[in-house]
């Protein structure tokens, strides 16, 4: 039972570039979410998903798509990357009902 | 909108004392209140939760209050060890979404 994983660990991207990070559960948890955590400030909700199939938005959306085709994944894509979204990205879950979440350990992103 | 914040940023004190550290909101509607902890290049770890009806969580040397008429939750640690030196972070629940509005999060750091 691995929890939550998330690759890569690091990213270096140029301005304009895409990229894709991966978040994957082995819980068969329904809940998860993305955030970013930038320097003195707490973490932000940029997408979440209750299900399969189901996404939406949160406080920080612009610039990312996400997409939950099963259970286990949920990437985050970034479509044109840019300096603001240098940041440390944490995927998190929740079983139904659950009361704590769980999170990965973290991808942390540099744009330049 | 909700907002929650956490003061001080940082903090250092000799191993052995007691310590507490706050987290104040302003919406008192919330669903839950949750304490984190986060060692450096780690995900979050649940320490603590409190439900909007409860007035106190108690786990080992940890005791999260939770004072809705004020919007203030405290996390008390007793007897602080170096192995306690982490950032904890508080966040707010409006509702069962697993929706999450995080403080900025207070750095500790317990001496030997």
């Amino acid at each position: 039972n691995a929890g939550v994983t998330q690759t890569p660990k690091f990213q270096v991207l140029k301005t304009g570039q895409s990229m894709t990070l991966q978040c994957a559960q082995d819980m068969n948890h329904e809940y998860m979410s993305w955030y970013r955590q930038d320097p003195g400030m707490g973490l932000r909700l940029i997408h979440y998903s209750v299900g399969a199939g189901i996404t939406d938005q949160g406080e920080v959306p612009n610039g990312y798509n996400v997409s939950r085709s099963t259970t286990e994944d949920f990437p985050l894509r970034l479509l044109s990357a840019a300096p603001s979204q240098t940041s440390v990205y944490f995927c998190a879950t929740w079983g139904q009902g659950g009361r704590h979440g769980y999170f990965g350990p973290g991808t942390r992103l540099t744009v330049t | 909108k909700q907002e929650v914040t956490q003061i001080p940023a940082a903090l250092s004190v000799p191993e052995g004392e007691n310590l507490v550290l706050n987290c104040s909101f302003t919406d008192s509607a919330i669903y839950n209140l949750q304490w984190f902890r986060q060692d450096p290049g780690k995900g979050l770890t649940s320490l603590l939760l409190i439900q909007s009806s409860q007035r106190e969580q108690t786990s080992g040397r940890l005791n999260a209050s939770l004072d809705k008429s004020s919007g203030r939750s405290t996390l008390y640690i007793a007897a602080s060890q170096p192995g306690d030196s982490a950032t904890y972070l508080c966040a707010s629940r409006m509702d069962s979404s697993y929706k999450l509005i995080f403080g900025s999060g207070t750095r500790l750091l317990v001496r030997p």
